[in-house]
């Protein structure tokens, strides 16, 4: 069984460019959250995503906008990237109150 | 003042020590609690996960977590140098529309053989 996984797996991008990040959900899981993990720190929570629609978002910027599809995939975009948007972003799946996470997209912005 | 309240360590003990984690929180609304543990430059690995006051068992590690006090512990018996990894605590409420996860700062342990 496939765990949650998440692409790219590292990017690099210029202040002002746009990014998409994708995630794709434990198998039975329905709920897809995300979190930015600066270095040195621990995850802060984006916004999660069931059933299509955004259920909660964290203090975030209007320029983090995400989306999820009917197979309870995902994608994070941020546009008007800042350098402070640099960070792991990581993605996790569940289907109650345990999440899982995947291994990250580190993106690094120039 | 933050949510959760986690030393960052760096932690240092020597193979085959009991090691304890701990957390701290000021949300009263808190009812899951859990524990991450993260290698460097990798996505964080559930190891425990506990809802509401008690103890939670599992091999090597016990989750403690008392309500009353908004304080949380990990406990690592008989630590290996393969535990060597940044220790993150976690908490969520529960609520009808969405149960994120608040983080600490995590802690750093080193085992050294």
């Amino acid at each position: 069984d496939a765990g949650v996984t998440q692409s790219p797996t590292h990017l690099i991008k210029t202040r002002g460019q746009q990014v998409t990040l994708r995630c794709s959900p434990k198998s039975g899981h329905d709920t897809v959250s995300w979190y930015q993990q600066a270095l040195g720190q621990g995850p802060q929570f984006i916004f999660q995503y069931y059933e299509e629609e955004e259920r909660q978002r964290g203090n975030f910027p209007d320029r983090f906008s995400g989306h999820q599809f009917p197979n309870y995939s995902s994608e994070l975009n941020v546009n008007a990237l800042l350098l402070g948007d640099s960070a792991l972003y990581l993605c996790a799946s569940s289907l109650r109150q345990e999440q899982y996470f995947g291994p990250g997209t580190r993106l690094t912005v120039t | 003042q933050k949510e959760v309240e986690q030393d960052p360590g760096p932690l240092s003990v020597p193979e085959g020590a009991i090691v304890s984690l701990n957390c701290t929180y000021s949300n009263s609304a808190f009812q899951y609690f859990m524990w991450y543990r993260q290698y460097s430059r990798k996505g964080p690995e559930l190891l425990m996960y506990t809802y509401s006051s008690g103890n939670k068992e599992d091999g090597r590690f016990t989750a403690q977590v008392d309500k009353s006090s908004k304080y949380i512990s990990l406990f690592i018996r008989d630590s290996q140098p393969s535990d060597s990894a940044t220790y993150l605590c976690a908490m969520s409420a529960m609520t009808g529309g969405g149960n994120k996860l608040t983080f600490g700062t995590g802690t750093q342990l080193k085992v050294e053989l």
